[in-house]
């Protein structure tokens, strides 16, 4: 099955620097790629995706770059902001079904 | 609201009872997920509806847990002789179509005593 690893596993920036999260996935056709923010006692909220058919796609602060020959893709958060604290998953969808990474909890601090 | 919800928020049971987890998805979502999370883990696939049949169920653990969506809408997990393993927070997601965004409800909390 697939396997996706994220890193870090933690991760602190001051406020207003940027914050980048990785992830590899072993599938070669897996063909979207979303990205999550999970906060305290809630479900994960879809924050940006791509599908494998895009190198990078950006909405304001947040972008996310793929690279489909090496397998992996991340998350990039520029003038980060102390709301962007959460846990992060980024995920891999193959046919049907998806594959979370592990997490990567974000500290904004300020 | 128009979310996806879950029921109970929280459900503590004691070893070896059965339970149920129930799923109300966003009004016209096709396709709905469950997954568990444990404590620092990413959401791991359980099984996944497309409309009332489960069109993938590889995720269950084992044959102690089982799900239904008899009317293509609600679904239930339905867990039999619970053990301390099964603690975990069950999420479901509903999207339009499989890969579609997928919508998270806030989670079951399961603590088996």
């Amino acid at each position: 099955g697939e396997n996706v690893e994220q890193h870090p596993s933690t991760l602190s920036v001051q406020e207003g620097d940027s914050a980048v999260i990785k992830c590899t996935y072993s599938d070669s056709a897996s063909n979207y790629f979303p990205w999550y923010k999970q906060e305290l006692g809630k479900g994960p909220q879809l924050i940006i995706d791509i599908r494998s058919n895009v190198g990078e796609k950006k909405d304001q602060r947040i972008a996310v770059t793929l690279n489909k020959t090496a397998k992996h893709f991340s998350l990039h958060i520029t003038e980060t902001q102390p709301e962007d604290s959460a846990v992060y998953f980024c995920a891999s969808w193959g046919y049907q079904k998806v594959t979370f990474g592990t997490g990567t909890k974000l500290q904004v601090i300020p | 609201g128009a979310g996806v919800s879950q029921t109970p928020s929280n459900k503590v049971t004691e070893k070896g009872k059965y339970v149920e987890l129930r799923c109300d998805p966003i009004s016209g979502h096709t396709a709905l997920y469950w997954y568990r999370q444990s404590l620092g883990q990413g959401p791991e696939f359980l099984i996944y509806f497309q409309g009332t049949g489960a069109a993938d169920d590889s995720g269950l653990p084992n044959d102690r847990f089982f799900a239904v969506r008899p009317e293509g809408s609600v679904s239930t997990l339905k867990i039999q002789r619970t053990e301390r393993g099964d603690s975990a927070v069950y999420l479901c997601a509903s999207s339009l179509m499989a890969t579609d965004t997928q919508y998270f409800g806030p989670g079951t909390r399961l603590t088996v005593l």
